[in-house]
């Protein structure tokens, strides 16, 4: 069936460094989304890409979608300490199985001020 | 409802007991999904369910668990005889089904505890 890799699976980075999270997928996907779940809480959508190479830009969170749509990637410019915490994403497989969205194991950031 | 509402939102129960958790989804999302989170981990895949039928059970650890939903909406979560490793946050996410393309709405989780 459908994996969804994801590495690293902890980051410490210093406050204002840069981060990047990458995910990839056994089989070529529909679409890529991406969530954020903040220490206590609930896993929340930040994006979804759907077309090959594409790139999305959300202030200083960059999303890239592999050309082949297999993988992704999620880059964080300048850490700040509201950036903590998990970061999945998710592949919705573009043969329609029946699980539909399959999350990624995850990667923990951890910013230090 | 506003957004997807898990209950209880804590529960602690003695080894052995069999526990029942509840997830109201987001009105009209036809997908509902249960995940499985310990602490300071990933999310583990249980069950997913299209309206009320469940095309994929393979995430469910041991006959102990059990899920069913019905009509189209509330879904409800068992855990037979629960066992010390069973512990964990239990998250459901709904999602709307359209032009091939859906996002998970999760809601808030239940924590389980077995002493």
């Amino acid at each position: 069936g459908q994996q969804v890799m994801q590495i690293p699976q902890y980051q410490h980075v210093q406050e204002g460094e840069d981060f990047t999270t990458y995910c990839n997928s056994s089989t070529t996907l529909s679409n890529i989304q991406w969530y954020k779940q903040r220490p206590g809480g609930h896993p929340v959508f930040l994006i979804q890409l759907v077309k090959s190479g594409e790139v999305k830009k959300q202030k200083r969170l960059t999303f890239q979608f592999g050309e082949a749509k297999k993988n992704s990637s999620l880059h964080i410019t300048a850490t700040q300490t509201t950036d903590v915490g998990t970061y999945f994403c998710a592949g919705l497989d573009k043969s329609g199985s029946a699980r539909q969205l399959t999350f990624g194991s995850g990667t923990q950031l951890t910013v230090l001020p | 409802g506003a957004g997807v509402s898990q209950s209880p939102s804590n529960k602690v129960t003695e080894k052995g007991k069999d526990v029942e958790l509840r997830c109201d989804p987001i009105s009209g999302h036809t997908a509902l999904y249960w995940y499985r989170q310990s602490l300071g981990q990933g999310l583990e895949f249980l069950i997913y369910f299209q309206g009320n039928s469940a095309p994929d059970k393979s995430g469910l650890p041991s006959d102990r668990f059990s899920a069913e939903r019905t009509g189209g909406s509330v879904s409800t979560l068992t855990i037979q005889r629960t066992q010390q490793e069973d512990s964990a946050v239990y998250l459901c996410a709904s999602s709307l089904v359209r032009g091939g393309l859906q996002t998970a709405f999760f809601g808030q989780g239940t924590r389980l505890t077995v002493v």
